[in-house]
């Protein structure tokens, strides 16, 4: 069961475009939602996250907004830059036990930018 | 940014053989986690810990062990390597307050290949 859900497998933008990304979630328990960049052979880099109490982050170029009665969020990246090519993780957790936080992820999003 | 080390970042092995994925932190995190992600697929956790001597395992269940006797270091090890066990294996770390959601920071990898 897919709790955390990204349907694009990839996107393509053009430069100076802006990219959105979209992320779905069902289990109502999330209260925390994180964005990951991530290349080939490397780990996954934080990019922004959002706690379930606002429904918007703003970091530079890098947005997220948080529909929580959609149980939906939604990355944006504006103005696109080649060097944003890459797979976008959308992950989601919930405060449990002893603070232990156990991310669910997305299965990615690939991101192209073209010149 | 978080400071994390995993060694090696590629190795390929032969069927039963006994290997250990080294994970160190230099940020004095308390938690730290096991992820295990297969190409194109979600990340998947498979062990975490709150600190020195906890462990736990994650939702996808592993064949693998872990150890935390120093804050630091959270290595992995494998008994009896099998090819089922090619994957990557992405370790991170975070600062784990059991009030706030914190943010979880990852290492750059191991690429392990079992032939």
């Amino acid at each position: 069961d897919q709790q955390v859900k990204q349907n694009s497998p990839s996107l393509s933008v053009q430069e100076g475009r802006i990219s959105i990304l979209n992320c779905d979630y069902t289990n109502s328990m999330f209260d925390y939602f994180l964005w990951y960049k991530k290349y080939p052979a490397e780990g996954p880099t934080f990019l922004i996250s959002i706690s379930s109490i606002k429904d918007k982050n703003e970091d530079g170029r890098f947005t997220v907004f948080l529909n929580k009665s959609a149980k939906h969020l939604s990355l944006h990246i504006v103005p696109s830059q080649p060097g944003d090519s890459a797979v976008y993780f959308c992950a989601a957790s919930a405060l449990g036990r002893w603070g232990a936080q156990k991310l669910v992820f997305g299965q990615g999003t690939r991101l192209t930018i073209n010149p | 940014e978080a400071d994390i080390y995993q060694t090696p970042r590629y190795l390929v092995i032969g069927t039963g053989k006994k290997i250990t994925l080294e994970c160190s932190q230099t940020m004095g995190h308390d938690k730290m986690y096991w992820y295990q992600q297969d190409p194109g697929m979600e990340l998947h956790l498979i062990h975490y810990s709150y600190g020195v001597n906890s462990t736990e395992k994650g939702d996808l269940s592993s064949e693998s062990t872990v150890s935390r006797i120093r804050t630091e270091h959270f290595p992995l090890t494998l008994e009896s390597a099998r090819p089922s066990h090619t994957s990557q294996y992405l370790c991170a770390s975070s600062v784990g307050t059991s009030i706030v959601p914190d943010t979880q920071y990852f290492g750059p990898g191991t690429r392990l290949t079992v032939l």
